[in-house]
């Protein structure tokens, strides 16, 4: 059984560039979730796919947006960076998207802005 | 809303001595609680959870929880650290919508020999 896994590790543009990070997602697992970790803070939630979905969003503008595929892979894409965007983009996993699922988490992208 | 709030950024402890960290939390109903631990480089690892029932949660790694309502936290203890225990380790709590997941700004845990 593979885990979830991220690519790329690392990751350098510079402002106004466009971004696509990418995540498989662990095997039988349908629902993928997004974060965002700035250096020194615990994960933001960016969005959540369940089944191709978007299922839920968090206080992130329109320019970061995903997708999710029919194998439930996912990616990440995020317009016109700016240097704020510099954190580490983690990506987990679960079972499904109800309540209390347990994530597994990625890895993780390292994406510096400059 | 709901939030989480971990006091301590950084704990020393000696190896081989208990360890606490403090969680504590706000949210209206009855919480879906969580500690993750994230070692460098590394993605978070889910050490244990609370969803109802027994206030005193067992996890992975010899680490326990307990969920106090009156006083709003959720506590993580190991009754002794071992030194591959320094990592960063991160409190959450289920919105309740059941797809967001929030975390604490995570409390750093240094060992020392």
């Amino acid at each position: 059984e593979t885990g979830v896994t991220q690519s790329p590790t690392h990751l350098i543009k510079t402002r106004g560039q466009q971004v696509t990070l990418r995540c498989s997602s662990q095997s039988g697992h349908n629902t993928v979730s997004w974060y965002q970790q700035a250096l020194g803070q615990g994960p933001q939630f960016i969005f959540q796919y369940y089944r191709e979905e978007e299922n839920g969003r968090g206080n992130f503008p329109p320019r970061f947006s995903g997708l999710q595929f029919p194998n439930y892979s996912s990616e990440l894409n995020v317009n016109a960076l700016e240097l704020d965007d510099s954190a580490l983009y983690l990506c987990a996993s679960s079972l499904d998207s109800g309540v209390g699922e347990k994530l597994f988490f990625g890895s993780g992208t390292q994406l510096s802005v400059l | 809303a709901q939030s989480v709030t971990q006091p301590d950024i950084h704990i020393t402890v000696s190896e081989g001595a208990s360890l606490e960290l403090r969680c504590n939390y706000s949210y209206g109903a009855t919480p879906y609680l969580f500690w993750y631990v994230q070692s460098p480089g590394q993605g978070l690892q889910l050490l244990l959870k609370y969803f109802s029932g027994d206030t005193l949660v067992q996890g992975i790694k010899g680490f326990e929880a307990e969920f106090k309502r009156s006083q709003s936290s959720f506590n993580l203890r190991k009754p002794s650290v071992h030194w591959s225990d320094a990592a960063e380790y991160f409190c959450a709590v289920e919105d309740t919508g059941g797809f967001k997941t929030i975390f604490g700004a995570g409390t750093r845990l240094f060992v020392k020999a």
